[in-house]
């Protein structure tokens, strides 16, 4: 799987939106990006994935440049429990493919 | 519909014992996925399901770990003789072929004594 390049740490007032970067120049065409997050100690938690077009869902935006080497993760209306460890994933979708956790950006959301 | 469930939550054993942790994956998933956080290390995958066979093994840290997977519905992960460095949170996941997001547990908070 690419490697992503996330940074380390970002913080956000509470009800504005997070956007979340991550690089991952090497992406192969096959590969797609995930979003994980992780809440203190608890099971990491799915949020939302794409190959090339943007997605929404309940929880978050995902836009990825037309060149796909890059993405950002959108929390429209961040709020305290949104603090967490969040990670960008590039991932072969199919049975075969596990997930490679980063060290991911830890983002705080402020009061 | 239930989610993925571990047991148990915590385990404290003495170095040389055997622990064994169980996974249920959600229902109707046919992939079963091992993890597990060290303590300040990134998350790293252990072993990989499909159904019951394993597909992919390879990042279980050495003999001493033994999962299992019999008729493709819930998993365990043995671990015999427990270590020090076997300390950690193990967590498992599940997903349904063919891509789409994997499901975790809760974890496994496993200390060696």
């Amino acid at each position: 799987d690419a490697k992503t390049t996330q940074p380390p740490s970002m913080d956000c007032a509470e009800g504005r939106a997070a956007n979340l970067p991550c690089n991952h120049s090497t992406i192969s065409g096959n590969e797609y990006v995930y979003w994980y997050r992780q809440i203190h100690s608890q099971g990491p938690q799915y949020i939302i994935h794409g190959l090339k077009n943007n997605e929404t869902n309940e929880m978050a935006s995902l836009i990825i440049t037309e060149d796909r080497k890059s993405s950002t993760l959108i929390l429209p209306h961040a709020t305290l429990r949104d603090t967490a460890v969040y990670y960008c994933i590039v991932r072969v979708t199919g049975a075969n493919s596990k997930l490679t956790f980063g060290k991911g950006i830890t983002l705080s959301v402020r009061p | 519909e239930a989610g993925v469930t571990q047991f148990p939550s915590h385990s404290v054993i003495e170095k040389g014992q055997t622990v064994t942790l169980r996974c249920d994956p959600i229902s109707g998933h046919d992939n079963l996925y091992w993890y597990r956080r060290v303590m300040g290390k990134e998350i790293k995958f252990l072993l990989h399901f499909v159904k019951e066979s394993k597909q992919d093994e390879s990042g279980m840290p050495n003999n001493r770990f033994l999962a299992e997977r019999t008729g493709g519905t819930y998993s365990t992960l043995k671990v015999q003789p427990a270590e020090l460095e076997d300390s950690g949170v193990y967590f498992c996941a599940s997903s349904v072929s063919g891509g789409g997001g994997a499901f975790f547990g809760q974890g496994t908070r496993l200390t060696v004594v």
